[in-house]
């Protein structure tokens, strides 16, 4: 069975920083591709980042990136130079080796971001 | 392209009662999902669906039934509600496979006394 963690409940950070948001996952799956989301206090959830289990550079979109350390299985989420914006929930999701396999989320994180 | 709309947006049912949430996507995605968010929780998946005419069970299905007659189309039913019930249902929807991100709709806030 798949599951994804995400041990940070809530974090707080200063404007500007770096975070790190942490995800572990387990799977038995040699093919899968693992998502973060990002859902603000108005409720919607905004796809970020994607990363392969085969690909071999750690993925990058914007002030996002990926950390992929696939020995370890984690894939945590880099947010560079935070913004007062960044402030959300944020979701660690993975998608299993067959093609209909169901997408699973973690429980979050809450990140808030400091003036 | 409207993306992925749910109907109602907000609804308070009473214990027993039953109600259809609609949800509609335009993009032409085979895949599409129902989840569950609990007040300050992570998404749970109650059904899935490959493609019109195939459904699955995900993680909490008990409670609920859903059917896909076309590939637009992924109505989830609640058969008589539960004050356990009360969260917020998101529909999503995919194309197959790989770095296929899912696309979700804005969600409807369900409540039930």
């Amino acid at each position: 069975a798949q599951k994804i963690t995400q041990t940070q409940p809530g974090m707080f950070v200063q404007e500007k920083e770096a975070v790190t948001l942490d995800c572990t996952y387990d799977t038995s799956d040699q093919s899968y591709g693992l998502f973060w989301y990002k859902q603000p206090s108005s409720g919607e959830m905004i796809f970020l980042i994607y990363q392969g289990s085969y690909d071999e550079q750690n993925a990058t979109e914007g002030r996002y990136s990926l950390n992929f350390q696939k020995a370890r299985k984690s894939a945590n989420l880099v947010i560079s130079a935070s913004q007062l914006g960044d402030s959300a929930m944020y979701f660690c999701a993975m998608r299993g080796e067959n093609r209909d396999d169901k997408i699973i989320f973690g429980k979050g994180t809450r990140l808030h971001i400091l003036p | 392209n409207a993306g992925v709309t749910q109907t109602p947006k907000f609804r308070i049912l009473k214990i027993g009662q039953s109600m259809t949430l609609q949800c509609t996507q335009d993009m032409n995605h085979n895949y599409m999902y129902w989840y569950r968010q609990d007040p300050g929780m992570g998404l749970k998946l109650i059904y899935y669906s490959v493609g019109a005419g195939i459904t699955d069970k995900g993680e909490v299905p008990n409670g609920y039934n859903v059917s896909r007659s076309t590939t637009e189309d992924f109505p989830l039913r609640l058969e008589l509600a539960a004050p356990s019930q009360t969260s917020v249902y998101f529909c999503a929807s995919t194309l197959s496979g790989g770095n296929n991100e899912q696309f979700f709709g804005p969600g409807t806030r369900l409540t039930v006394l």
